[in-house]
């Protein structure tokens, strides 16, 4: 099946510092990916659509300044947390379509963020 | 906007036996698409079935199936002879064909657990 990768797995950074986090589709190309946030024992929430060659689009009470998306190339897309609090500690995760958008979704292994 | 309905927290089953996860939905579409995915303890979130609305037929993938009920927007997944290894978090999610606005919108999940 479809592998997405995600780098790092863990980070912990403390107040005041900017972190990248990198989605990759290891086996094909996808000219969109998607971001999500989950909080501990909750479900995931849709942060933004990443476009491959445009903006991103995000979602209603995203701030688009503070989590900043890059989709540079067709199998690369990364999320920075800018100025992270402590409030932005959260399971991060990716994910792209194979083919067209509305095919399955393959997800990367997530990356836990820690703000200290 | 869709909205996507988990009405069971959690449930547990004998190793084995068979069993029921809820869903509904809410939308004013009549082409979409509906997904099961499962997050183990590893968080790694996997496709379990995938169901395209404007099919009758309902999904089978080997123990898991699903009963789609379009008019009454219920898409509850069945999982025969449980596993120890099907122990996990199950959301339900949507997603709308509507060119431009395509995205999983999730549930708030069911833990599941199998007990030996």
């Amino acid at each position: 099946g479809a592998v997405v990768s995600q780098h790092p797995s863990r980070v912990i950074c403390k107040s005041g510092t900017s972190v990248k986090i990198e989605c990759r589709s290891l086996d094909f190309q996808a000219t969109t990916m998607f971001w999500y946030r989950q909080f501990p024992k909750q479900s995931l929430m849709l942060m933004a659509t990443s476009n491959e060659g445009s903006k991103a689009t995000y979602e209603q009470g995203v701030e688009k300044d503070k989590f900043l998306i890059n989709h540079a190339s067709l199998t690369l897309s990364t999320l920075t947390v800018t100025s992270a609090h402590p409030e932005d500690s959260s399971f991060y995760i990716c994910s792209a379509p194979r083919g067209y958008i509305t095919d399955t979704q393959y997800f990367g292994p997530g990356t836990r963020l820690t703000v200290l | 906007a869709q909205t996507v309905t988990q009405s069971q927290p959690e449930t547990s089953v004998q190793e084995a036996e068979t069993v029921t996860l809820s869903c509904t939905y809410d939308t004013s579409e009549n082409n979409y698409y509906l997904f099961w995915y499962k997050q183990p303890p590893s968080r790694q979130m996997i496709l379990v079935i995938r169901q395209e609305a404007y099919k009758q037929q309902n999904a089978t993938e080997n123990r898991f199936s699903v009963n789609f009920q379009k008019a009454a927007k219920s898409f509850s997944l069945k999982i025969s002879d449980s596993q120890l290894g099907d122990t996990a978090m199950y959301f339900c999610a949507f997603m709308t064909s509507n060119f431009g606005n395509e995205k999983l919108t999730f549930g708030t999940g069911t833990r599941l657990t199998i007990i030996p």
